[in-house]
């Protein structure tokens, strides 16, 4: 099936432990996202990368570090964890604008992984 | 500061009424705004997108209104169905790289 797919679903882990949560998109587009939904279900822009260079840095604590090794994966590190950090990630891509059969700008979004930090 | 609100945190309605949900924003210019669908426990699925030169657009029984004047999106569920029962948020488009600034999203619950 084409889509956005991330690993893990669900993440619980100490405070301080270092995590990651990798995002593979099969939709032949230029770029990803990295997006964060707190409690309160606002989501947030974290990083965005086109073609493997980051575009998008949003005020994010540097603990964060996004790494895409080719345009269709990006995969999201954060060290030293901290109960802040507990929130439902989401990996995102978009097709360049102007591409058939797609409108400027559409995002399409992973399930989400699920981190809780204990 | 830039803002983005949409009206109600909740909204309910009853089957095959029309459902009206709002996003207001400003010290904004967003070139384009989008819907967007989100299912419990799910990823958002977009809906619709509409430009600022653009003052509505239409997709099945769903349609969005653009107003850069009153600075507010509307979008509108015709003939509304339980299974339309979910979070819509709304989406502006801030600065280049298609980068996008979420609204809290309006829960819209549709009862039969």
């Amino acid at each position: 099936d084409t889509a956005v797919s991330q690993t893990p679903k669900y993440l619980v882990t100490q405070m301080g432990n270092d995590k990651s949560i990798k995002c593979e998109q099969n939709l032949g587009h230029d770029t990803m996202y990295w997006y964060k939904q707190d409690s309160k279900k606002f989501l947030k822009i974290m990083f965005s990368y086109n073609n493997k260079e980051l575009i998008i840095n949003e005020t994010v604590p540097n603990r964060f570090s996004p790494k895409s090794p080719d345009k269709a994966h990006l995969n999201l590190h954060i060290n030293s964890l901290e109960l802040g950090d507990s929130a439902v990630y989401f990996c995102a891509s978009s097709p360049p604008r102007g591409s058939r059969g797609a409108s400027d700008g559409e995002l399409f979004f992973g399930e989400g992984s699920r981190l809780t930090v204990l | 500061s830039q803002k983005i609100e949409q009206n109600s945190e909740a909204l309910n309605i009853q089957e095959g009424k029309t459902a009206t949900l709002t996003c207001n924003y400003t010290n904004y210019s967003p070139a384009y705004l989008q819907w967007y669908r989100q299912d419990p426990g799910r990823g958002p699925v977009f809906l619709l997108l509409i430009r600022e030169n653009e003052k509505e657009k239409r997709k099945e029984r769903l349609k969005v209104t653009f107003d850069t004047t009153l600075k507010q999106s509307l979008f509108h569920i015709t003939a509304s169905q339980p299974a339309d029962s979910a979070t819509y948020l709304c989406a502006l488009s801030s600065g280049g790289y298609n980068k996008l600034i979420f609204g809290a999203g309006t829960r819209l619950a549709v009862h039969p």
